[in-house]
């Protein structure tokens, strides 16, 4: 499985734009990038997923590298419901989530 | 439209004893996944349902852990006996199969002491 590459932690403030970084040099051609956020005391949630163009929805903005070797997800206005541990994950054709460690983001009010 | 059900929420035992979770997943969703998530550590998957099938269990210990999806809906996933590093929150996800989007549940907490 391919392998990404996120920060531990990150910190924003509230109605701010976050840029969450992933890194992801090994990806091949059929991987797609996913992104999944936990809440405190929860399961993951789906936010977004993308495999070469830039993607949004009404939770956030996915930005993919034009060598597809990183992205970004982009919470465009961060709330405090917002704070969780953010995965970025590559999936092929297998439907299989190998999650990292993810980025903790921290919003201050 | 009604999410992943597990229960129970919470579990303490004693090791070596013996433990049952179970899954109800979304209504029609033909790919069902069992993960572990040890604190402070993204989930692992343990085993993937297509249908009643399994997929994918290379993750599995198989010397204690054991799961089944009867008839394609509800699944169960047992540990028996339980170990110490067994503590962690047991999350059931299904997916409607062909694409990649994962729904989960809220998990199980096991605590064994």
């Amino acid at each position: 499985d391919a392998k990404t590459t996120q920060p531990n932690s990150m910190e924003s403030n509230e109605e701010e734009p976050v840029h969450l970084p992933c890194n992801h040099s090994t990806i091949s051609g059929t991987d797609y990038i996913h992104w999944y956020r936990q809440l405190p005391s929860q399961g993951p949630e789906y936010v977004i997923h993308g495999l070469t163009s830039n993607v949004n929805n009404r939770m956030a903005s996915l930005a993919i590298a034009e060598d597809r070797k990183s992205s970004t997800l982009i919470l465009h206005r961060a709330t405090l419901r917002d704070a969780a541990v953010y995965y970025c994950i590559l999936s092929g054709g297998a439907q299989k989530l190998v999650f990292g460690q993810g980025t903790r983001l921290t919003i201050n009010p | 439209e009604a999410g992943v059900a597990q229960s129970p929420r919470y579990k303490i035992i004693e090791k070596r004893q013996s433990v049952a979770f179970w899954c109800n997943p979304i209504s029609g969703h033909a790919t069902l996944y069992w993960y572990q998530q040890i604190l402070g550590q993204g989930p692992k998957l343990l085993i993937q349902f297509q249908n009643n099938g399994v997929v994918d269990d290379s993750q599995l210990p198989k010397d204690r852990f054991s799961a089944e999806r009867l008839k394609g809906v509800d699944s169960t996933l047992k540990i028996q006996p339980a170990k110490l590093e067994d503590s962690a929150v047991y999350l059931c996800a299904s997916s409607p199969g062909g694409g990649h989007t994962q729904y989960f549940g809220p998990g199980t907490r096991l605590t064994v002491l």
